[in-house]
């Protein structure tokens, strides 16, 4: 079993859909849980950073973390055509660890 | 200055060849790391200095050769890379080792 499981998708949506991503995980020694979106050919930027559980909230971007399901979402409300990335997820044990990447969610909002 | 470059953006070499990725920020951060993107993959990490030491080789091959010469400065030696090597590689920085940031990546081919 992979230590971050991610469906690659591709999701495709139309504009102003709410969209859900999620990740799970089989280590519970992992308490950073990160988004990062990723545009073709680009760096990875990042989006939001959570520790252990409860939500987060940033704009129209909401991270949850949910420790005792082994289990992460960020949910984007009044999904925009400029939101098509691949959308990865990340976490790590302690700081100045490796960060372990989920294989990223392709998504695509049409207008 | 909130980003981390890299230069150059776009790399294509021989295997014979000897050539150097750079990396640098200017947010005082004292972690840097170098990852590996192939398409459509996530990142893998290959190094991490921390204030300035080499702190994590993930096993890389040792034609890649890392250096740290200062706080804001990261660079990626490549000798008798093989075509296998080709991949966009991405340097990142973090303050505290949790939330990283990374560069726009160099696109590197080997022929």
């Amino acid at each position: 079993q992979k230590e971050v499981e991610q469906d690659p998708g591709p999701l495709s949506v139309p504009e102003g859909a709410i969209v859900s991503l999620n990740c799970t995980y089989s280590n519970s020694a992992f308490q950073y849980f990160m988004w990062y979106r990723q545009y073709s050919r680009k760096g990875p930027e990042l989006l939001m950073y959570t520790y252990s559980s409860g939500n987060k909230e940033d704009g129209r971007f909401t991270a949850q973390v949910d420790k005792s399901s082994k289990y992460i979402s960020l949910f984007i409300r009044d999904s925009q055509p400029s939101d098509s990335a691949t959308y990865l997820c990340a976490m790590s044990r302690q700081a100045g660890t490796a960060l372990i990447f989920g294989k990223g969610t392709t998504l695509s909002v049409s207008s | 200055d909130t980003e981390v470059t890299q230069t150059p953006k776009h790399l294509v070499m021989g295997m014979t060849n000897k050539k150097s990725l750079k990396c640098e920020q200017h947010m005082g951060h004292r972690a840097m790391y170098w990852y590996k993107q192939k398409a459509k993959k996530p990142p893998e990490l290959m190094f991490v200095y921390s204030y300035e030491k080499l702190s994590i080789n993930e096993s890389v091959p040792s034609r890649f050769s890392p250096e740290c010469p200062n706080s804001s400065l990261l660079n990626l030696h490549l000798h008798a890379l093989q075509p296998e090597d080709s991949a966009l590689y991405l340097c990142a920085s973090s303050l505290g080792g949790l939330e990283q940031f990374f560069g726009p990546g160099t696109r590197l081919t080997v022929l």
